[in-house]
């Protein structure tokens, strides 16, 4: 079947470094997306990962990709409050359906 | 720099109305989407579309239906709006292969009372 689950809150200090957390169940997804939901705002695409990819480092974020689990995270290093968003995790199998999960809000604590 | 534009931000409408909610994009896109985005619920797909003239429900269609009669545009119909689908509605568009990008519209707002 096709679920994406992730938890719904998290909360980090300024300056710590933020992990999201993402579990999908299809394992014949061949890219993994996180989107970012800006307050008042649509989604936009922040990072994605091939599923043949172990990890992604990009800047700030990382991904990590275990396939055995089929769990995926994004870390925020040294985050900072315009990183306080909603973020998606995503699969994509096909050329024309992409699965989202529910979103983890991440609110910055001073 | 891609577009996709939903025609509102905010509508409220009446319990049995007939409802439009339109989306535009300008980046010759094949496919388009619409999703509801609810707390705790996340995104669900509602309908999308991979080609003029062509739809397929996704998740949650009843209550719905959709219209693409040009490329650019894909429009979302509630039949006669009821309470619970007030919710956040947002359009998407991207190409059609794997390994694409979804460019999101900003959101319309809906209100049913």
């Amino acid at each position: 079947g096709e679920d994406v689950e992730q938890s719904l809150f998290l909360s980090v200090r300024e300056g710590d470094s933020s992990v999201i957390n993402c579990t999908y169940t299809d394992s014949s997804s061949t890219y993994l997306y996180w989107y970012k939901q800006e307050p008042g705002a649509g989604l936009q695409l922040l990072t994605y990962i091939f599923s043949n990819m172990d990890m992604k480092q990009d800047q700030r974020l990382t991904v990590l990709l275990n396939k055995k689990d089929k769990h995926l995270s994004l870390r925020i290093a040294d985050t900072q409050t315009g990183d306080s968003a909603i973020y998606f995790c995503a699969e994509s199998k096909s050329a024309s359906k992409i699965i989202f999960g529910s979103g983890t809000r991440l609110s910055i604590r001073p | 720099d891609v577009k996709v534009t939903q025609s509102s931000r905010y509508l409220v409408k009446r319990t049995g109305e007939k409802v439009f909610l339109e989306c535009v994009q300008d980046m010759d896109h094949e496919n388009m989407f619409w999703y509801r985005q609810d707390p705790g619920l996340g995104l669900r797909l509602i309908y999308f579309s991979y080609d003029v003239k062509m739809k397929e429900k996704g998740d949650i269609p009843e209550g719905y239906s959709v219209s693409r009669e040009k490329k650019e545009r894909f429009s979302l119909i509630l039949e006669s709006a009821s309470t619970n689908q007030t919710s956040m509605y947002l359009c998407a568009s991207s190409l059609h292969r794997a390994n694409t990008e979804a460019f999101f519209g900003q959101g319309t707002r809906l209100t049913v009372v």
